[in-house]
């Protein structure tokens, strides 16, 4: 199985900054790497597919690169909305595999 | 608008069992792949199964292997999940999603329902 490393497992920061999350596989994955956002007591959102591509709707301070084993989710100037726990899936293989998460926090 | 809507969960027995279901309207769905995903309280996601659009290939995590079946109706437009031997650690909210055309990004979730596995 693929596992996913997701860092930090949290970060506090601030409305207006920049966030990057990273994303670790174990093996390679080429491009097939999704993220999702998640708010509490809410479904996950699907926000970036294929390691870059945004999802129709998504804002475009979204961004997502990397290919292989090593990825990275950045949100540009941080929204009020934008505070949620991030997650990011493999879709190389089955077993289907997550991160164990990145909750972005107000400092 | 495309919707996904689970149901049949609640509390059962170490031991026993349920099925789920989740209903699926506004696309076509016999023509996308489609997963099941829990969320233990206060853990992270973890994808459970998938079945092709056509029902023929799935695949499970190993933790429910043997266990857990999943199924489709496309006539009824609507994914199955069957839960046996439930087990404590089962406990979690149940979310079906849509897989994204050929792949297997997920592109639209249900609400969830959630299962609690308790003596």
């Amino acid at each position: 199985d693929i596992q996913m490393t997701q860092s930090p497992s949290s970060v506090s920061t601030s409305v207006g900054d920049r966030v990057t999350i990273t994303c670790r596989a174990s093996q390679g994955v080429s491009s097939w790497l999704a993220w999702y956002q998640q708010k509490p007591g809410k479904a996950p959102k699907l926000l970036i597919y294929a390691a870059s591509t945004l999802q129709s709707g998504v804002p475009s301070r979204f961004s997502g690169s990397g290919s292989g084993t090593d990825f990275t989710l950045t949100i540009n100037s941080l929204q009020p909305e934008d505070f949620a726990t991030y997650y990011c899936q493999q879709a190389n293989s089955f077993p289907l595999t997550f991160g164990g998460g990145t909750k972005v926090q107000i400092k | 608008e495309v919707q996904l809507l689970e149901s049949g969960g609640g509390l059962v027995k170490p031991g026993g069992s349920l099925r789920l279901a989740c209903a699926a309207s506004g696309f076509s769905f016999s023509s996308y792949g489609m997963n099941w995903v829990r969320q233990a309280p206060g853990k992270g996601l973890e994808w459970v199964s998938r079945v092709s659009g056509n029902g023929v290939d799935t695949d499970y995590t190993d933790s429910v292997k043997g266990r857990f079946t999943i199924s489709r109706d496309n006539s009824k437009n609507t994914l199955y999940l069957q839960m046996n031997s439930l087990r404590a650690e089962d406990s979690a909210v149940y979310y079906c999603a849509k897989a994204m055309g050929s792949y297997y990004y997920m592109d639209v979730w249900g609400k969830g329902t959630t299962v609690t596995v308790s003596s």
